[in-house]
């Protein structure tokens, strides 16, 4: 039982390059998260999913776009990479909706855009 | 709107020092609390948790109590060691399965 993987664990990009942050978890979770992790500002979600096939936006979805199209899988991508975006990206989930709300992390992508 | 307001580090003690590290929320409603726990380069992990006013949560010497007349959740532990050294967040939920973090306070513990 892995838990929550991400790949890669760390990126480096130009500007205006596009990439694919993925996601995974084997526990059988519905609810599935991305946030970013900036200095003095903690996390903040970007977008998330209630279960397959849906997504929703966070706090800080722009210049963002993520898929669920398997239960398993959350992928996060960035079509036009920005200097703003240099960060670490967390993946999170969590069992289901009434559960107690202790959300499963994965280990974090560092990301700097040059 | 609901809120997490956390106590700003870096916060440096000496090994079997006493800790706190302060959280307060603000919420129309009752939350659920949280502390999560980053170790150095790892992802954050479930500390403790309170789901009701006067429940307290505690884990690994780490302890926290839900007190609704003062809207915090301080977290405390009475003999810190060298390996409690992380960064610690507060959450809550505002109970739409959404967490709202806090900004992290940064512990060292110095042998």
């Amino acid at each position: 039982n892995a838990g929550v993987t991400q790949t890669p664990k760390f990126r480096v990009l130009k500007t205006g390059q596009s990439m694919t942050l993925l996601c995974a978890q084997d526990m059988n979770h519905e609810y599935m998260y991305w946030y970013r992790q900036d200095p003095g500002m903690g996390l903040r979600l970007i977008h998330y999913s209630v279960g397959e096939g849906t997504t929703a936006k966070g706090e800080v979805p722009d210049g963002y776009n993520v898929s669920r199209l398997k239960k398993q899988n959350f992928l996060l991508g960035l079509e036009s990479a920005a200097p703003s975006q240099t960060s670490v990206y967390f993946c999170a989930s969590i069992q289901s909706p009434g559960h107690p709300y202790e959300q499963y992390f994965g280990p974090g992508t560092r990301l700097t855009v040059t | 709107g609901n809120s997490v307001t956390q106590m700003e580090g870096p916060v440096t003690l000496s090994e079997e020092a006493f800790l706190t590290i302060n959280c307060t929320y603000t919420a129309t409603g009752y939350p659920s609390l949280f502390w999560y726990v980053q170790y150095p380069g790892e992802g954050l992990q479930l500390l403790l948790k309170a789901t009701k006013a006067d429940d307290k949560g505690s884990n690994k010497g780490f302890e926290a109590t839900y007190r609704k007349e003062t809207t915090s959740f301080h977290l405390e532990k009475g003999s810190v060691q060298v390996s409690d050294s992380a960064v610690y967040f507060c959450a809550t939920d505002f109970g739409n399965e959404k967490l709202t973090f806090g900004t992290g306070t940064r512990l060292t513990i110095i042998p």
